[in-house]
Parts: structure tokens; C-alpha cells; sequence
């Protein structure tokens, strides 16, 4: 099915070790992005990619780097864990205009201890 | 983006339209209408788009008012897999900028049987 696809789906982390959440979309979008989503609180956005070779930071990116090599995949790394960024982390894409909405895939939910 | 009022929760019984208000009242005249859903634990799902005039997609109708200071979202028929939470978000379809959408309080709507 066409969509984003997000791997793994659930994730524990020990504080201090490093991940890399993974991000794949097949429609074709330049523009994909990361949120997190605490508990009773909305989506906060990580990092941005307007294109292949292109990011830029989002309101909430410290901790998290992020690479676009390709247009189809947006990986976010974790590069020290933290009990603070214990979360969901949702990764989406839409057209560069975004008329037509983004397009989310189903989160990851990552516990770090 | 405009900011968006809702009611914090709105109850529907099954099988019954399902009618979510959202008041916009500071919107600017190149700003869309867009609302999405949250269903438990799921990432966020585009439902529907509009500027000026209402709109109907398969999941949903779209009214916006002729001031365009407030908008509906019809769900026609709901069914309990429709309980969610509903965000209204006012923007201008991205170009140039973040993307960022900015996800409100939003109105959970419980169908009930």
C-alpha cells in the first residue's frame, strides 16, 4: 500500500545509546518531516526536509540528526538517549505545497530507561 | 496560521451525523480550512480540505461559512471506528516555509452505540 512506513513500531533505549528510527515513503513527496508526541500534548516538529540533500531544523531538534539521501527515505537518529525523549515519534510527507495534507505513517514508540 | 477554536469533546451516537464546529475568526484570505483526525495511538489522518466552498470527499463534507470565519466537518454517518480526536488547522498550504502544522486541542468526538 502506498504510505509511509515507519520502522520499528516500539522501541527501548537504555540512556546513552544511539538509534536510528527509520522513515520510508513511496508516493514520491519532496517534503517529509519528524514530530514527537508526549503524553496529552501535540505533535512538535523535530526536523524538516524540503528535498533529497536538503534538511533544516524544527522547533524541537536537539538530540535527533537527521540525513536525506534519497527522496523515498528521511531516517531520524537518537544520538545519545535520554529519558526525555521518551515519545512517539511520527514521520510525514506531502507534495512540496502540501495542498492535499500530509501523509503520516504509524509511529514509533520509543521508551528510553 | 490563523488560530482555531473547538469544543474539547463532543459525544454522537452511531449511525448519526456527526457535526464538529470550528470557529477561525482572525483567517486571511489565502488561508485553507484543513482538518485532520487522531485516532488512539495512530498518526494523524487528513480528512479534508477547503477555502471558499464547501467540499465533500468519502470520508466527509467540508461547510465553510460565507465570512469563512468558521467552519463544519460532517461526518455523515458515524460509525464508533470514527471516535477520535478532530484538529481544525488554518494555514496557508506550505511554500518557502517549515511545514509545520500546528495541532490544537482539538474536539474528541466518542460515537457511542
Amino acid at each position: 500500500n502506498a504510505g509511509v512506513t515507519q520502522t520499528p513500531k516500539f522501541q527501548v533505549l537504555k540512556t546513552g545509546q544511539s538509534m536510528t528510527l527509520q522513515c520510508a515513503q513511496d508516493m514520491n513527496h519532496e517534503y517529509m518531516s519528524w514530530y514527537r508526541q508526549d503524553p496529552g500534548m501535540g505533535l512538535r516538529l523535530i526536523h524538516y526536509s524540503v528535498g533529497a540533500g536538503i534538511t533544516d531544523q524544527g522547533e524541537v531538534p536537539n538530540g535527533y540528526n537527521v540525513s536525506r539521501s534519497t527522496t523515498e527515505d528521511f531516517p531520524l537518529r537518537l544520538l545519545s538517549a535520554a529519558p526525555s525523549q521518551t515519545s512517539v515519534y511520527f514521520c510525514a510527507s506531502s507534495t512540496t505545497d502540501s495542498l492535499y495534507g500530509y501523509t503520516f505513517g504509524s509511529g514509533t514508540r520509543l521508551t528510553v530507561v | 496560521d490563523a488560530k482555531t477554536t473547538q469544543p474539547p469533546s463532543m459525544d454522537c451516537a452511531e449511525g448519526r451525523a456527526a457535526n464538529l464546529p470550528c470557529n477561525h475568526s482572525t483567517i486571511s484570505g489565502n488561508e485553507y480550512v484543513y482538518w485532520y483526525r487522531q485516532i488512539h495511538s495512530q498518526g494523524p489522518q487528513y480528512i479534508i480540505h477547503g477555502l471558499k466552498n464547501n467540499e465533500t470527499n468519502e470520508m466527509a463534507s467540508l461547510i465553510i461559512t460565507e465570512d469563512r470565519k468558521s467552519s463544519t466537518l460532517i461526518l455523515p454517518h458515524a460509525t464508533l471506528r470514527d471516535t477520535a480526536v478532530y484538529y481544525c488547522i488554518v494555514r496557508v498550504p506550505r511554500s518557502g516555509n517549515t511545514g509545520k502544522l500546528i495541532f490544537g486541542q482539538g474536539t474528541t468526538l466518542q460515537v457511542k452505540p
